[in-house]
């Protein structure tokens, strides 16, 4: 079965960028109809949708967020990415990489939901 | 962005209980809404998508239903495994977004 694994930095200095990668593994990130997701959790709160790319390169953001985030696709290396600029203490959070499934069960008729998540990693502003 | 105001925030039970948690969105979204269960220290779990369809393998004492602004989520008779974080998500508009979360306890 499908399995994702996040990686990168736990600290990251503030004004900086937040590079994490998501590894997929048990199947290939090109095939099927899937999103490719990031969310993340402060600790102690709720979660946080942070935006999601297809395998065609199509990309969707968080207007919140969307000047700061850029999210990308490997397919060789089966991994997509987050890259987070200007970090502030408001950027700690756990983040989450996510398998989103799209089904079409009617012509014209979506149901979205995110199927397989990773673990998440923990990143922390270092100020 | 679509507001998910969930219902109660936090909610203590027994086991064996009918356990249930309302989620309503700013605005209508159809059916297009999915409950999670996050254990502490785990990554979220989908259990019902479309607002009432279970995940394969979820246990069937989980159900969802609603539709337009107001949804339920019922536990039909809680088990101490099921101690955790639900949150309501919807997907009807991005951004997505998530109710705050109904934390579950056990009497």
């Amino acid at each position: 079965q499908v399995q994702l694994q996040e990686s990168g930095p736990g600290l990251v200095k503030p004004s900086q960028t937040l590079s994490l990668t998501c590894t997929v593994s048990g199947g290939s990130i090109s095939s099927g109809r899937y999103y490719w997701s990031w969310i993340r959790q402060p600790a102690g709160k709720g979660l946080e949708w942070i935006g999601r790319i297809y395998t065609s390169g199509r990309t969707n953001y968080n207007p919140s967020l969307k000047s700061r985030v850029t999210i990308s696709v490997d397919t060789s290396k089966n991994q997509f990415s987050l890259k987070l600029s200007s970090v502030t203490a408001a950027d700690t959070a756990v983040y989450y990489c996510a398998r989103e499934i799209e089904v079409e069960p009617a012509a014209n008729y979506y149901y979205f939901y995110m199927d397989v998540w990773g673990k998440g990693t923990t990143v922390t502003d270092s100020s | 962005d679509i507001q998910m105001t969930q219902s109660p925030s936090s909610l203590s039970a027994s086991v064996g209980d009918r356990v249930t948690i309302s989620c309503q969105a700013s605005q209508d979204i159809s059916n297009y809404l999915n409950w999670y269960q996050q254990k502490p220290g785990k990554a979220p779990k989908v259990l019902i998508y479309a607002a009432s369809d279970l995940e394969t393998g979820v246990p069937s004492r989980f159900s969802g239903s609603g539709s337009g602004t107001d949804f339920t989520f019922t536990i039909s008779s809680l088990q101490p495994e099921d101690i955790a974080t639900y949150y309501c998500q919807q997907y009807d508009n991005l951004p997505y977004t998530f109710g705050q979360g109904t934390k579950l306890e056990i009497k």
